[in-house]
């Protein structure tokens, strides 16, 4: 069975500090998607990255960057000097079994984090 | 390009009422899922329909029911509703499969059941 496990409820830092929110997931296939989502205030999922079982190497895009260990089944995710507008939830979902396209999503419960001015 | 698109943004409703919320897909995305996002329950996966039919449905009772029109937007409707049916519901589109791709989602009908 599936699951994915965000341990960090809320998270407050200061502008500027760098902050890590944590994914583990679970899942007994070999090929699976791993997703980031960002949820402002205003409720819209917004993208962030996806990542394949087969690809471990670690992202930067701008300030994010993503941390991807097969070994301890995480996939954590990075903010460098964080700013008021990061304020937001943050999701960590897994799919499974994408070659048959079953494509829905499992989504961790989320961590907000608050960036404080 | 137009993002997906939903309808209403709010809705109130009464127990044991039927509601009925609309979904329209990016432009050239033939996929649609619908997935509930309760408090304390986070995101749950509801359906996903792609060119017309009902491909995998999350663990939810029959009265969560949706269909896929030929021009790909979607309806969820919720029949017989209750307390716990409050929710925001989210849309989302992919493109077709079976290369996979993210989803990308709409902004949401906050239901109320009263």
């Amino acid at each position: 069975a599936q699951k994915v496990t965000q341990a960090q409820t809320e998270i407050s830092v200061v502008e500027k500090e760098d902050v890590t929110l944590d994914c583990v997931y679970e899942t007994r296939d070999t090929t699976y998607y791993l997703f980031w989502y960002k949820q402002p205030p205003s409720g819209e999922l917004v993208f962030l990255i996806r990542r394949n079982s087969f690809d471990e190497q670690n992202e930067i895009s701008g300030r994010y960057s993503w941390n991807f260990q097969k070994s301890t089944s995480s996939f954590n995710f990075t903010i460098t000097a964080s700013q008021v507008v990061d304020s937001a939830v943050y999701f960590c979902a897994l799919s499974e079994a994408p070659q048959t396209g079953a494509n829905n999503l499992f989504f961790g419960t989320g961590t907000r984090l608050t960036v404080i001015p | 390009e137009a993002g997906v698109t939903q309808s209403p943004t709010h809705l109130i409703k009464t127990r044991g009422q039927q509601a009925t919320l609309r979904c329209s897909p990016i432009s050239g995305h033939t996929s649609v899922y619908w997935y509930q996002q309760a408090l304390g329950l986070g995101l749950q996966f509801l359906l996903w329909y792609d060119e017309g039919e009902e491909r995998n449905r999350g663990n939810f009772p029959p009265r969560f029911s949706g269909r896929q029109f030929p021009n790909y937007s979607s309806e969820l409707n919720v029949n017989a509703l209750e307390l716990e049916d409050s929710a925001l519901y989210l849309c989302a589109s992919s493109p077709p499969i079976p290369t996979y791709n993210e989803q990308f989602f709409g902004p949401g009908t906050r239901l109320t059941v009263l």
